[in-house]
């Protein structure tokens, strides 16, 4: 247990319709990152957030939003949900915000389906 | 932009033997770390190991141990006396902007 919880588990919805994602980081830590994997696929780093502030983008669609809240749990929105936005979520949490050095621990994920 | 290649999408390896999983990756920078994940099929993203460039000597985690070339941009994954709890998807991963390589898929033979 790596001490990041996510919710739900599992979410299945309709195609254009909208979700939300949420994240608890590990106690601690101030950083939240988002990443999206797709059946089979590696993972795809989509935003990071330290201490309530964006601090990075990747590849994330304009559909998609994140916040980090006071309390520093994340939340990630999609909306207009495509077919191909079927896929797994993670968060990862760090204990700072260095980006390139921090060891980020993953929560267990959230499998999105889009029916 | 940073890439980071694992040229094996799948390998095997006898119980109780030995295995290495290949990574390279390309940056310009000279301080980052890297790191193996380990994927399960429970989905679960698991820290394996992590160094550090500017050490020179290579990490070690119990059976896990890594071969880091930094001038080769190289960074392979060392599995000793392998379990069947070993079998996994291996992602190999550059700090900086955390890429992933595409995985590696280790089977375990009884």
């Amino acid at each position: 247990d790596s001490g990041v919880t996510q919710t739900p588990k599992h979410l299945i919805t309709a195609t254009g319709q909208r979700v939300t994602l949420r994240c608890s980081p590990r106690s601690g830590d101030l950083s939240v990152y988002w990443y999206q994997q797709s059946l089979d696929q590696g993972l795809q780093f989509l935003i990071h957030y330290y201490n309530g502030e964006e601090r990075a983008k990747g590849n994330i669609l304009e559909r998609f939003s994140a916040q980090q809240f006071p309390d520093l749990h994340s939340e990630l929105n999609l909306s207009s949900l495509e077919l191909g936005d079927s896929a797994l979520y993670f968060c990862a949490s760090s204990r700072a915000g260095g980006f390139s050095t921090d060891t980020q621990y993953f929560g267990p994920g959230t499998r999105l389906t889009v029916l | 932009a940073q890439t980071v290649t694992q040229s094996q999408p799948e390998m095997s390896v006898q119980e109780a033997e030995t295995v290495t999983l290949s990574c390279t990756y390309d940056t310009s920078e000279s301080d980052y770390y890297l790191f193996w994940y380990k994927q399960p099929p429970s989905r679960q993203m698991i820290l394996v190991i992590r160094q550090e460039a500017y050490k020179q000597q290579n990490a070690t985690e119990n059976r896990f141990s890594v071969n880091f070339q930094k001038a080769a941009k190289s960074f392979s994954l060392k599995i000793s006396d392998s379990q069947l709890g070993d079998a996994a998807m291996y992602f190999c991963a550059y700090g900086q902007n955390f890429v992933f390589g595409p995985g590696t898929r280790l089977s375990v033979l009884p």
